[in-house]
Order: structure tokens, then C-alpha cells, then sequence
């Protein structure tokens, strides 16, 4: 088992929808999570960051963390073309840090 | 937020030829970089860790006397790919953990590598 699990996608939403990734993880051991996003042959551009259970917004883009259940979710509301790439959680613990292995989003005009 | 800069953005060599991929935190100091490498479609693939003042640490089955790193600044870190062969031929993202109280790790542009 991965100590962190991404469904690779590909997530095909049409515009305006709310969109929803996730991560599971398996190690009590993490604190920080994060979530970035990557367009293709670009490096990975962070969003969101937290590091406690709970929701925490920053635009259209809402983070959830759930510990108890060792659960991560990305809410994007009003989606846009322009949204469409790869979606990646990372979760670290220490010096230990350890990415999903990405979704794809598609938003559809 | 923090800026990491990685030059170049796209390479194209010869085989047998080195390359050099720079590193830079911009605007925080960087103890501990990463690089990583990248095939189309998939994630990210850690290579190793590169520490400031001391030699970087080698994911199993990354050659470290193929990708040489050298990280000789809280600024600047180096990833160098000697005697680059076809099967080199990747995207390469370095990032860096900007330390401190809610640290957080940024990423640079990436670079292409193209070996003919």
C-alpha cells in the first residue's frame, strides 16, 4: 500500500461544476498537507497548505483535512477551462515528504 | 509567495555531452533542495536530496555518478547530467523547502532535456 493515495483520474468536469480531489493517507505520522497544480511541462505551482484538521479557503479553492479519517480533499468551485491540469496532494511529516501520484482534471467549455 | 528560479527551461545535446540545470531560491534561503524527474503522464519521481554544505542523498537506482549535484549555497543548486544518453532525455523540477515556522516547499519551472 502507498502511504499516499491519489486516483490518477482523468476527472472530466464541464465548466461552473464543483470538483472534488482527494488523498488518503496511511501514516498518523504526517502534519502538513498541501495541494499543488501542474500544467503540463510546467513545475508544480502550490495552492492551498494546512496543517490542521478543517476546512481553510482561499478563493474558489477550498482544503479539507480530516486526520481522524487520514483523508485530504481540494474543492474547486466555479470551475474553468483554465483549471484543467494535474492536481497533486503532498503530505509531510519531519523531513519526510511524500506527493500523491496526481489527478487529472479536465474542465469542458 | 516564494520564488524558485531553474535554468534552463529546455535543453537539447548531443549524446555524450554534460549538462548543467541551476537551482535558485530567490527570495528565501534553501538549507535543503530536491530534485525530481518526470516522464509524460506520470508524477513526480524524487532523485535526491540536495543539502547545503554537504554531499545530496541518492534515491535507490538514481546513478550519483550520473546526475552530480552540488549544492553550494543556501541560494543555488546544482544538477549536473554527465555523458547524457537518449534515455536521460526527461523533464527535471527542482524544489525548496523555505525552513522555519510552516514551511512550505516551491517549485521551479522545470527543465527539458532532449538527448539525440
Amino acid at each position: 500500500q502507498k502511504e499516499v493515495e491519489q486516483d490518477p483520474g482523468p476527472l472530466s468536469v464541464p465548466e461552473g461544476a464543483i470538483v472534488s480531489l482527494n488523498c488518503t493517507y496511511s501514516n498518523s505520522a504526517f502534519q502538513y498537507f498541501m495541494w499543488y497544480r501542474q500544467y503540463s511541462r510546467k513545475g508544480p505551482e502550490l495552492l492551498m497548505y494546512t496543517y490542521s484538521s478543517g476546512n481553510k479557503e482561499d478563493g474558489r479553492f477550498t482544503a479539507q483535512v480530516d486526520k481522524s479519517s487520514k483523508y485530504i480533499s481540494l474543492f474547486i468551485r466555479d470551475s474553468q477551462p483554465s483549471d484543467s491540469a494535474t492536481y497533486l496532494c503532498a503530505i509531510k511529516a519531519g523531513n519526510m515528504l511524500t506527493f500523491g501520484g496526481g489527478t487529472r482534471l479536465m474542465v469542458k467549455p | 509567495g516564494a520564488v524558485v528560479s531553474q535554468h534552463p527551461s529546455r535543453v537539447i545535446c548531443k549524446s555524450g555531452t554534460s549538462v548543467k540545470i541551476e537551482c535558485r531560491s530567490l527570495d528565501f534561503q534553501a538549507t535543503t533542495m530536491f530534485w525530481y524527474r518526470q516522464f509524460p503522464k506520470q508524477s513526480l519521481m524524487l532523485m535526491a536530496t540536495s543539502n547545503e554544505g554537504s554531499k545530496a542523498t541518492y534515491e535507490q537506482g538514481v546513478e550519483k555518478d550520473k546526475f552530480l549535484i552540488n549544492h553550494a549555497s543556501l541560494t543555488l543548486s546544482t544538477l549536473t547530467v554527465t555523458s547524457a544518453h537518449p534515455e536521460d532525455s526527461s523533464f527535471y523540477i527542482c524544489s525548496a523547502i523555505t525552513g522555519g515556522v510552516g514551511e512550505k516547499l516551491f517549485f521551479g519551472s522545470g527543465t527539458q532535456l532532449s538527448v539525440l
